[in-house]
């Protein structure tokens, strides 16, 4: 109940494409989804997120799209360039007593193909 | 500096020696977490701190496993007789207000490796 589940494990993307990496979970108290990006010997940093009162959120490149009916969300890069190449890591954290908590999907290792 | 800064930044031991690793977080970050992140594996929350106080352990594989923090500020993660398998990148996050209304800072983790 307090998973989230990251797929694909490992996504290979030419330049240009567009690359998704989807997430689900089964917890109806999560209600903050953040995804992070990592880059190989540095911590993870905060990419963009997402709450459940908005079915898509935009900033530049990167796209969270929300299904709260599913419990699915999804990080789209449009455009994916080689700096993109990363692990992409999707997170949830819920309110309440526990919302200090961030739980973290498996990652998602991400290679943009020049 | 302005970041989260973890030391040591690479720890190699032998099995059953005890480690210490160092978390100096953000000024001003109340909250401090400690991560565990394991090759190919996502990140394994150990434990959160409020202040000095620690009210979820939860995470911390085991009795070998302690975390203290002081003057709400530094954190100390100790490993007693390490093992094989606590071999892993530790990484440790600050935040200002927590998970669900802000950001967590991560430094760039103190790898472990247990011979």
């Amino acid at each position: 109940q307090q998973q989230v589940k990251q797929s694909p494990q490992s996504l290979i993307v030419q330049k240009g494409g567009i690359s998704i990496i989807n997430c689900a979970y089964e917890n109806t108290a999560f209600d903050y989804f953040p995804w992070y990006q990592q880059f190989p010997g540095k911590g993870p940093a905060l990419l963009i997120a997402i709450r459940p009162d908005v079915s898509e959120k935009k900033e530049g490149r990167f796209t969270i799209s929300f299904n709260k009916s599913a419990k699915q969300f999804s990080l789209h890069i449009m455009d994916s360039q080689p700096g993109d190449s990363a692990t992409y890591f999707c997170a949830a954290s819920m309110k309440g007593g526990s919302s200090y908590k961030l739980i973290f999907g498996s990652g998602t290792r991400l290679l943009v193909r020049p | 500096g302005a970041g989260v800064s973890q030391s040591p930044s690479n720890k190699v031991t032998e099995k059953g020696k005890d480690v210490e690793l160092r978390c100096d977080p953000i000024s001003g970050h109340t909250a401090l977490y400690w991560y565990r992140q394991s090759l190919g594996q996502g990140l394994e929350f150990l434990i959160y701190f409020q202040g000095n106080s620690a009210p979820d352990k939860s995470g911390l594989p085991s009795d070998r496993f302690s975390a203290e923090r002081t003057g709400g500020s530094v954190s100390t993660l100790t490993i007693q007789r390490t093992q094989q398998e606590d071999s892993a990148v530790y990484l440790c996050a600050s935040s200002r207000t927590g998970a669900n209304t802000g950001e967590l800072f991560f430094g760039e983790g103190s790898r472990l490796t247990v011979l």
